[in-house]
């Protein structure tokens, strides 16, 4: 069975910068139909797409983001990482990690981890 | 980018009514349409994908329909574990995007 969690600080400044690792277990980075994809959820809306990996390091970001995001994927370890920069409050929020599985061409995220809280505030 | 508009963005129903909720697209799709759930303080779980194909485990009870810009979650015989926000996303184009989100509440 295939399940991910993410880990990284709850609470941060302004200006800082974001670190989140997502760890897989139960299945490889290494292709196998599958990327691997970033959701986050600001308090009481709804959900927003931050960015997607795959296991070669090709990357997409939401194109709000794409100043101050960047995505990284270590197969050894089994784990996949987001860094946000220079966050603000409106970077507050739940974080998701993502298995993205394609079937006959239509991409969908089929297993999510539990989410971690961000706070940004000074 | 594609925009994604859910309605009704909440209601209110009954055990055992027949629920209908729908998303319109800002371009065709061509049925790259998903739709997830989310409970209060949960993670989404995926229920439909590729706009009529039910993911596995997920009751028969939940079904998609549509294409083009036009497509449909129906719920048929609501329960009280369905009670939740359902979000569709499209997987057509770069940036993937949600709808805002349809809340179901007990009536």
């Amino acid at each position: 069975q295939v399940h991910l969690q993410e880990s990284g600080p709850g609470l941060l400044r302004p200006s800082q910068t974001l670190s989140l690792t997502c760890t897989v277990s139960g299945a490889s980075l290494n292709g196998g139909g599958a990327y691997w994809t970033w959701v986050r959820q600001p308090p009481g809306m709804g959900l927003e797409w931050v960015g997607l990996i795959y296991h070669t390091g090709t990357t997409f970001y939401n194109p709000s983001l794409l100043s101050r995001i960047s995505l990284s994927v270590d197969a050894s370890k089994s784990q996949f990482s987001l860094t946000l920069s220079d966050v603000t409050a409106a970077d507050t929020g739940i974080y998701y990690c993502a298995r993205v599985f394609r079937q006959r061409g239509n991409d969908a995220m089929d297993v999510w981890g539990q989410g971690t809280t961000v706070a940004i505030s000074s | 980018d594609i925009q994604m508009i859910q309605s009704p963005s909440s209601l209110s129903a009954s055990i055992g009514d027949r629920v209908t909720i729908s998303c319109r697209t800002s371009l065709n799709i061509h049925s790259y349409l998903n739709w997830y759930q989310q409970k209060l303080g949960k993670a989404p779980k995926l229920l439909i994908h590729a706009a009529s194909s039910l993911q596995n485990g997920v009751p028969s009870r939940f079904s998609g329909s549509g294409s083009g810009t036009d497509y449909s979650l129906t719920i048929s015989g609501l329960q009280p574990e369905d009670y939740a926000t359902y979000y569709c996303q499209q997987s057509y184009s770069n940036p993937p995007s949600f709808g805002g989100g349809t809340k179901v509440e007990i009536k």
